[in-house]
């Protein structure tokens, strides 16, 4: 299987402040035939389903606002918030769908400081 | 607009199988590339996928319990099924369904709690 390692597994952030958040695979995402990496980012709020953010490591699902960025490739993804707003604290994680099983992150969970 | 809605047993004993209902709207199970998903999550823990099931009848199961899952689908009725066989206390989890195109998980339902207790 593939492991996914994020780090940190908390952080405490005021609003307005840029946030980045990492995520590593045990190996590689990125399929060489169609140059596309297989991750995504989900944001999961306290009593809620996960709701998907990011796909193909950078593309933003419709609606997300831009403030959400996703970067990376290879085995080294980041998301970044680039001004955390409060309806963002929640817990992220990152999923490979290179291959099955898929496979996620242990989350980042965005506190208030 | 895609809707997904789990249904369960809400609780059982161990060594029950454990049937799961995913209703969804919006999509069909018949359409090329379309799968639905099953995902589960201990109280204040993180994810663990199960199993998927494609518009074409393939599926894959998560190797780490073993032989204790069938996932099938209902295309007539909209509905995907995931039964966990020899059920513990380890699979107390609220159990989510998702609509995954090309692997990534689109659409999730609200989830359905699942206690396994004696």
């Amino acid at each position: 299987d593939i492991v996914m390692t994020q780090t940190p597994s908390s952080q405490a952030v005021s609003a307005g402040e840029k946030v980045t958040m990492s995520c590593k695979s045990s190996q590689s995402l990125l399929y060489n035939e169609n140059k596309k990496n297989y991750l995504a980012w989900y944001q999961q709020k306290p009593g809620q389903s996960p709701k998907l953010l990011i796909y193909w490591a950078s593309t933003r699902e419709s609606g997300v606002p831009d403030r959400f960025i996703g970067s990376g490739s290879g085995t080294d993804f980041t998301l970044t918030i680039s001004s955390v707003q409060a309806e963002d604290l929640a817990v992220y994680y990152c999923q490979q769908y290179y291959n099955f099983p898929y496979t996620f992150g242990a989350g980042t969970k965005l506190e208030l400081k | 607009q895609v809707t997904l809605k789990e249904s369960g047993p809400g609780i059982l004993q161990p060594s029950q199988t454990l049937s799961l209902t995913c209703t969804f709207s919006g999509f069909s199970l018949s359409t090329y590339g379309m799968g639905v998903g099953w995902i589960r999550q201990p109280s204040g823990k993180g994810l663990e996928w199960l199993a998927n099931i494609w518009w074409d009848d393939d599926k894959y199961y998560n190797p780490s319990l073993k032989n204790r899952l069938t996932i099938s689908k209902d295309t007539s009725n909209n509905q995907a099924f995931l039964k966990i066989t020899n059920v513990d206390t380890a699979d107390t989890a609220t159990y989510y369904c998702a609509l995954t195109t090309e692997g990534i998980s689109d659409y999730w339902g609200q989830g359905v709690m699942v206690t396994v207790s004696s």
